[in-house]
């Protein structure tokens, strides 16, 4: 069965330095992956979409990358803030009507000043 | 932007109301999605609907049901709220693309509903 994965352990950074979070998936061939932001509370908010012939995209200073071979994407965000706490969930689009968005659980990001 | 309104922040019943939740979305978009999200268990889906008056079962749908009478507006039921079913609640709309749900979605603030 299809399966995404994201660390389930929270992840600490240190305030300027690089965040990196990654996400798996198997049985899957997405036609692109989203990366969600969502804070306590409160309902995802969509950040980036990467296309499966996409190798990396950009947004200030988030920068998604997308492996179809690793099964993997991984999303950074440069020069963390405190601000930039939260969890970020991944999410696999299919090709078809059918398919339906598949969410990870998220990973937790803790900044710390 | 796409504004994803839910009827209630917070609710709270008891074992055995029908409880309503509404969403309504302001885009004119197609595709319309109830999840619920538990701590450990991520987001689920429990129901979708690609047009009005039309509805698919998503992976959690036992205990709920739907209705969507006009496009910006899907609703959910819990015909008789059972304790497990104290959770949030996430509404979430997208427009169609060619290649069916692949576009954003457009998440609602969320309902926190008790059911004691």
């Amino acid at each position: 069965s299809q399966k995404i994965e994201q660390n389930s352990e929270a992840l600490n950074i240190q305030e300027g330095k690089t965040a990196t979070l990654t996400c798996n998936y198997t049985n899957y061939s997405p036609a692109y992956l989203q990366w969600y932001r969502q804070d306590p509370g409160r309902g995802p908010v969509f950040l980036l979409l990467i296309r499966e012939n996409e190798k990396e995209k950009r947004k200030e200073r988030l920068k998604v990358t997308f492996d179809t071979t690793l099964k993997q994407s991984l999303f950074h965000i440069t020069a963390s803030q405190p601000a930039d706490s939260a969890t970020y969930l991944c999410a696999l689009v299919g090709w078809n009507r059918d398919d339906k968005i598949i969410f990870g659980k998220g990973t937790r990001l803790h900044i710390l000043p | 932007d796409v504004k994803v309104t839910q009827s209630s922040r917070y609710l709270v019943k008891r074992t055995g109301e029908k409880v309503f939740l509404e969403c309504v979305q302001d885009m004119d978009h197609e595709n319309m999605f109830w999840y619920r999200q538990d701590p450990g268990l991520g987001l689920r889906l429990i129901y979708f609907s690609y047009d009005v008056k039309m509805k698919e079962k998503g992976d959690i749908p036992e205990g709920y049901s739907v209705s969507r009478e006009k496009k910006e507006r899907f609703s959910l039921i819990l015909e008789s709220a059972s304790t497990n079913q104290t959770s949030m609640y996430l509404c979430a709309s997208s427009a169609s693309t060619g290649v069916g749900f692949t576009d954003t979605q457009y998440f609602g603030p969320g309902t926190r509903l008790t059911v004691l």
